[in-house]
């Protein structure tokens, strides 16, 4: 089946440092999305990717999608510890959601 | 906006009781999901359904079962509750679109079982 690496599975960087989390396939994914979830709190959608090597922004926030369609990306410029959570890939196909382990984000003030 | 109800945030239950905890979604989503959170494994399915009376097993349904009698509703059902089932467990609903589709998720229920 479908294997789905996130890494790394946490991360603590300094406020004002950029931040990625990755994620790996070891098949070609029809979409990625991004979701973040704070701390005590639920995931919530960021943002879908559908196309071979599709980039797109949200402010601060840039999500990749490989040419393969097999990785995937979030970069955070310049964090702010607003951004602190939990960000997890998923996937899709047919009427099931798959998630990747998730990045425990932490930002040191 | 979107809504996704879980009826309890936080429970306690002793070792071999029955818990429920319920779901309501008020979006018309057809499908339903229940997920368990624990630190370093994500997020896991246990089951899910596409329909009223429906429902599938996810990765991880030992020791669950679900009822889903209302489209609105999806209950999930832990017949004797044991200490390794204590975990925050996320309720989810998406439309019935296929591929690309995004799914909301509750607040949560955490439960301890003691």
């Amino acid at each position: 089946g479908q294997q789905v690496m996130q890494i790394p599975q946490y991360q603590h960087v300094q406020e004002g440092e950029d931040f990625t989390t990755y994620c790996n396939s070891s098949t070609t994914l029809s979409n990625i999305q991004w979701y973040k979830q704070r701390p005590g709190g639920h995931p919530v959608f960021l943002i879908q990717l559908v196309k071979s090597g599709e980039v797109k922004k949200q402010k601060r926030l840039t999500f990749q999608f490989g040419e393969a369609k097999k990785n995937s990306s979030l970069h955070i410029t310049a964090t702010q510890t607003t951004d602190v959570g939990t960000y997890f890939c998923a996937w899709n196909t047919g009427n099931q959601f798959y998630f990747g382990t998730g990045t425990s984000l932490t930002v040191i003030p | 906006d979107v809504k996704v109800t879980q009826s309890s945030r936080y429970l306690v239950k002793r070792t071999g009781e029955k818990v429920f905890l319920e779901c309501v979604q008020d979006m018309d989503h057809e499908n339903m999901f229940w997920y368990r959170q624990d630190p370093g494994l994500g997020l896991r399915l246990i089951y899910f359904s596409y329909d009223v009376k429906m429902k599938e097993k996810g990765d991880i349904p030992e020791g669950y079962s679900v009822s889903r009698e209302k489209k609105e509703r999806f209950s999930l059902i832990l017949e004797s509750a044991s200490t390794n089932q204590t975990s925050m467990y996320l309720c989810a609903s998406s439309s019935l679109t296929g591929a690309g589709n995004t799914i909301y998720f509750g607040e949560g229920s955490w439960l301890t079982v003691v």
